[in-house]
């Protein structure tokens, strides 16, 4: 079965610090695909990023980076130098090749930048 | 611009009665996704459609149903038998393109739903 979860419910963070978001994903499959999308107040879920379980490299791009180990099934996102703009519901997802177009996501972590 | 839209951004309905969310998209999207957003559960599959006139239960399927006669329109029906469907409802699409390659999702704005 496949399964991810964020185990930080709510993370609250002065502006201009540093912070990472937590993601553990379970899976069998040799061949998946991880992503983060973040949800501002507004509702709509807005694409991150996606990576494949073959690219083991971190991202980053401006403020945000992307750590993923396969050793440990994480894939955690740091936002470095937060903004109040960066408060939102950051959700990581997993899908798997060869089954259906399905994505399975995590629970969501609320992130508050505090001014 | 392309995109996927959801109307209406908030929806009232008496218990009881059926109602049907709308979610268009024009960015030639083969998969559309319904999903149920509720406070602390993240998001919860409804329905998925991956080609029209055709579609797939989710994990949460019942008291909704849906229809695909076009590629651009997914709506989805809240029935009476929904036992507690004030929800959150997202819609999302996503290009077939290199099946089951991982494609990401692209989500529309969200329809509140109260039923009162």
């Amino acid at each position: 079965a496949q399964k991810v979860t964020q185990a930080q419910t709510e993370i609250s963070v002065v502006e201009k610090e540093d912070v990472t978001l937590d993601c553990v994903y379970e899976t069998r499959d040799t061949t998946y695909y991880l992503f983060w999308y973040k949800q501002p107040p507004s509702g709509e879920l807005v694409f991150l990023i996606r990576r494949n379980s073959f690219d083991e490299q971190n991202e980053i791009s401006g403020r945000y980076s992307w750590n993923f180990q396969k050793s440990t099934s994480s894939f955690n996102f740091t936002i470095t130098a937060s903004q109040v703009v960066d408060s939102a519901v950051y959700f990581c997802a997993l899908s798997v090749h060869l089954r259906d177009d399905k994505i399975i996501f995590g629970k969501g972590t609320r992130l508050h930048i505090l001014p | 611009d392309g995109g996927i839209t959801q109307s209406p951004k908030y929806l009232f309905r008496k218990e009881g009665q059926n109602v049907t969310l709308s979610c268009e998209q024009n960015l030639n999207h083969d998969a559309m996704y319904w999903y149920r957003q509720d406070p602390g559960q993240g998001l919860r599959l409804i329905y998925y459609s991956q080609i029209v006139n055709d579609f797939q239960k989710g994990d949460i399927a019942e008291g909704y149903s849906v229809s695909r006669e076009k590629k651009e329109s997914f709506p989805l029906t809240v029935t009476s038998a929904q036992k507690n469907p004030t929800a959150f409802y997202l819609c999302a699409s996503s290009d077939l393109t290199g099946f089951r390659q991982g494609n990401e999702q692209f989500f529309g704005p969200g329809t509140r739903l109260t039923v009162l």
